[in-house]
């Protein structure tokens, strides 16, 4: 089973310049999530979509991030414009529930510097 | 607001040694899950074990296992027979399922070494 891609895996901008991301879920997952990673901390979730409609925005910053999943499967963030505490790994992760087990597995990430 | 801390930033340990990871969290939900996941150098995160808060039984998964105390809102992770690839990140994770929204809320991590 193919497991949560992301793209690309490392991006260096200018801080002001604006950067995109792509996530692909593992196939059947209708849940999707984006983190931000901050170096030296735990992943904060910015996003949650269920299907193509948002669950969780909460903790987006949405003067300047923004994220779509269009048809439901794959996604895009989005960061316009960016600056130098932007700097951080983003994951994507997908979940599902199987019984009443739930799981959610993490791609391996966005490394992004702003400069 | 649920909030997760894991007060050891770093620890070190002779390879084949027991180690045991702490976490606690504060939460005023009855109904929630508990993971412990890894993050290897420059890897991506892996399950490593996970803990449904109706369960009294304290999960096991092979040489990882966990002690869960709901009243004291602990939930520690125990390696047995540790080996050169447990060295990671090790994040304690909260997720309440109720309402749709269950994106994880993480801890600082845990940075464990394995010493040859």
């Amino acid at each position: 089973e193919a497991g949560v891609a992301q793209s690309p895996r490392y991006k260096i901008i200018e801080k002001r310049q604006s950067v995109a991301f792509w996530c692909n879920p593992i196939s059947g997952h209708a849940t999707l999530y984006w983190y931000q990673q901050i170096l030296g901390q735990g992943p904060k979730l910015l996003i949650q979509f269920q299907n193509n409609g948002v669950v969780d925005d909460s903790q987006l910053p949405k003067d300047r991030f923004s994220a779509e999943r269009l048809k439901g499967v794959d996604s895009t963030l989005k960061i316009q414009p960016a600056k130098l505490e932007d700097s951080a790994v983003y994951l994507c992760a997908s979940s599902f529930y199987f019984g009443l087990a739930w799981s959610q597995y993490f791609g391996p990430g966005t490394r992004l510097l702003v400069l | 607001a649920q909030t997760v801390t894991q007060s050891q930033p770093e620890m070190s340990v002779q390879e084949a040694e027991t180690v045991t990871l702490s976490c606690t969290y504060d939460t005023s939900e009855s109904n929630y899950y508990l993971f412990w996941y890894k993050q290897p150098p420059s890897r991506q995160m892996i399950l490593v074990i996970r803990q449904e808060a109706y369960k009294q039984q304290n999960a096991t998964e092979n040489r990882f296992s966990v002690n869960f105390q709901k009243a004291a809102k602990s939930f520690s992770l125990k390696i047995s027979d540790s080996q050169l690839g447990d060295t990671a990140m090790y994040f304690c994770a909260f997720m309440n399922p109720g309402g749709g929204a269950d994106g994880l809320t993480f801890g600082k991590g845990t940075h464990l070494i394995i010493q040859p």
